[in-house]
Formats: structure tokens, sequence, C-alpha cells
């Protein structure tokens, strides 16, 4: 099956500092891609969506200033938490669906654990 | 309104019984798919079964199947033959309409755990 890979897998930084974290389909092209949060012991909340070359689609109540999505290429996207604080540390996990290709499948990253401190 | 429920936050079976995991979901669309995923303690989201709303036949992925029932709107994962390695958490997904772009929405998952 399709590969979805992020980097990195975990981070620790300090609050205030602004982590980067990386979503990349790896042999498949991907328009639209999706950012979920996972804190302990609860289910995947979507972020927003990503579609390659336009601005994201934030769900609500998720602050977009804060949380910054480039989606610059068909095989990257990319997830910027600026300005962390240890409320936003939590398991963020990306997921995909190929272009221009029928069927139902959605690939998901292995998640990248941030740590606030 | 929750779009998909799952109303056992924890399960217990005995390794190589059978057991059910609950799904409802709610949805005005008459396109939809709905999907089953597995999340070890590791974290990553391991696709185990899919159902269209258009199926006429229950889904079936190996230990794997489901129980689709349209008009109750329910979609249980039944796995069969337990093993310790079944331990894990659960979630149940829909996708509404055919947009490429639309999400999937997960419920609150169900944490199973496979006794020896």
């Amino acid at each position: 099956g399709a590969v979805v890979s992020q980097h990195p897998s975990w981070v620790i930084c300090k609050s205030g500092t602004s982590v980067k974290i990386e979503c990349r389909s790896l042999d498949f092209q991907a328009t639209t891609m999706f950012w979920y949060r996972q804190f302990p012991k609860q289910s995947l909340m979507l972020m927003a969506t990503s579609n390659e070359g336009s601005k994201a689609t934030y769900e609500q109540g998720v602050e977009k200033d804060k949380f910054l999505i480039n989606h610059a290429s068909l095989t990257l996207s990319t997830l910027t938490v600026t300005s962390a604080h240890p409320e936003d540390s939590s398991f963020y996990i990306c997921s995909a669906r190929e272009s221009g290709r029928l069927g139902y499948e959605q690939y998901f990253g292995p998640g990248t654990r941030l740590t606030v401190t | 309104a929750q779009k998909i429920t799952q109303t056992q936050p924890g399960m217990f079976v005995q390794e190589k019984e059978a057991v059910t995991l609950d799904c409802t979901y709610d949805t005005s669309d008459p396109s939809y798919g709905l999907f089953w995923y597995k999340q070890p303690s590791s974290g990553e989201m391991i696709f185990l079964i899919y159902q269209g709303s258009y199926d006429q036949q229950n889904a079936t992925e190996g230990r794997y199947s489901l129980n689709f029932q349209k008009a109750r709107k329910s979609a249980n994962l039944v796995i069969s033959a337990s093993q310790l390695g079944d331990s894990a958490m659960y979630f149940c997904a829909m996708r509404e309409g055919r947009e490429r772009n639309t999400p999937l929405v997960f419920g609150k998952g169900t944490r199973l755990s496979v006794i020896a």
C-alpha cells in the first residue's frame, strides 16, 4: 500500500518556540492532506484539511495563526505549531488520499509526538 | 450531534474467542463509507476494513468482518479467533459524500484487551 511519512516522529520543545512537522506521501501524489490531533486516551480530532496550492481549511476552534499549514507540493504538507505551549502537547497525525485515483483508501502517517516543556 | 458513536470504552475477550465492537453512525448523505482502524500503543493507524453505503454484501478481510445494518445505521466490527496481538484501540470512522477532500470523522474508540 501507499506510504505516508512524518518527520520528526517525536519532538520536545520549550514553551514559546515553534515546531514544524512534515508529512510526505512517498509513492503517490496527494492533492489533499488532513491533519489530526490526538490527546492521550482520546480519539483523533480533525484540525484542518490541507489543499495543495491553496489555503488550508481549519475546523472550528482551531487557531489558524497558531497552527500554520503549508501544502507546497503534491507530496508535502507541513504543520507549524507557533509559540507552542504545554497544552499543545499531543500526538499529531497526517493523512492523505491519492490524487486522481478512484477508491476509498486513506493513508495515515505514523504520527508525531510533541511535548512542550 | 455525534457522527460516529462507539458506546464501549473497553472490552475484554478471551483468546481464540470472537468479539464484536459496536459502531453507530449518523448521516443524511446517501453516499458514505465506513472504516475501522486499529491503533496499537505505537500510535500508528492500521486500516482494517471498509464498507461502502451501496455495498450489498458485508465486508470481510481475513479475521475481520463488518456487520453492516444500514437501516439501523450500525457498522459493527467482528473479530474472530482473537489473538493477543489484537489488544489495541479500535476506531470506527466515516466519510460522507464522494468528494476527495472530505475527511474521515472518528468515533471515540474502544480499547480491546485480549486475555490469554
